[in-house]
């Protein structure tokens, strides 16, 4: 069966170093990949998507995210986390054939000043 | 552009009551998904809508239903509120094609639904 797994439930970081969120997928054809910010009390945010071509992506507000087939992953990346990144990331894969995401649990993203 | 929209953005009712959620898609935008998260079971989807049909829908009973209007507005009702119904439901709009090109979903606000 499809599925996202975020095998991180939270993470701490300090302000300033860098950042990487995992995403391991599990998905029988080309995998369409996501990533999404939430922050509290609020909807998602698109940060970046994987479609084809280029396997490093580059999205919004600094992050970036490298497909590896291979290891099924979908990894986020911040060179220099900022205080205000500090929120919860889901990962998501397309299923094309039932219009669906499907989303991974999420990693919390503590920042210490 | 305006972003998707979700009203109302907070809802307290009782066990037993039924409620109407609203959104409204990004203009252009003829696919409108809801998702319901909680803190126990994340991210589900509910169902999709494109151009009034209903394409796909996720694993929830019966009393959770919706539909689209000929202007891609869409709601999404659930009848006999149940307290774990409490959730964030999450609406998402995109233009709705599928094939080569994954579509991609932008998410509204969400509207924060408690049951009492």
């Amino acid at each position: 069966a499809q599925s996202v797994t975020q095998p991180d439930i939270h993470i701490t970081v300090s302000e300033g170093a860098s950042l990487e969120l995992r995403c391991n997928y599990s998905y029988g054809a080309t995998p369409y990949l996501f990533w999404y910010v939430q922050s509290p009390g609020q909807g998602l945010q698109l940060l970046l998507k994987y479609f084809s071509g280029d396997t490093l992506v580059q999205g919004i507000k600094g992050f970036e995210a490298e497909f590896k087939r291979s290891q099924s992953s979908f990894n986020l990346r911040k060179p220099s986390v900022h205080w205000s990144d500090a929120a919860e990331y889901f990962c998501a894969v397309w299923m094309d054939s039932s219009y669906k995401l499907i989303f991974g649990s999420g990693t919390r993203l503590l920042v210490r000043p | 552009k305006a972003g998707v929209t979700q009203t109302p953005r907070y809802l307290i009712k009782t066990r037993g009551q039924q409620v109407t959620l609203s959104c409204s898609p990004i203009s252009g935008h003829r696919s409108v998904s809801w998702y319901q998260q909680t803190p126990g079971q994340g991210l589900q989807f509910l169902f999709e809508y494109f151009s009034e049909t209903q394409r796909n829908k996720g694993n929830f009973p019966g009393r959770f239903s919706g539909r689209q209007f000929s202007n891609s507005r869409s709601e999404m009702n659930v009848s006999t509120l149940e307290l774990g119904d409490s959730a964030l439901y999450l609406c998402a709009s995109s233009h709705g094609l599928a094939g080569e090109f994954a579509d991609t979903q932008y998410f509204g606000p969400g509207t924060r639904l408690t049951v009492l």
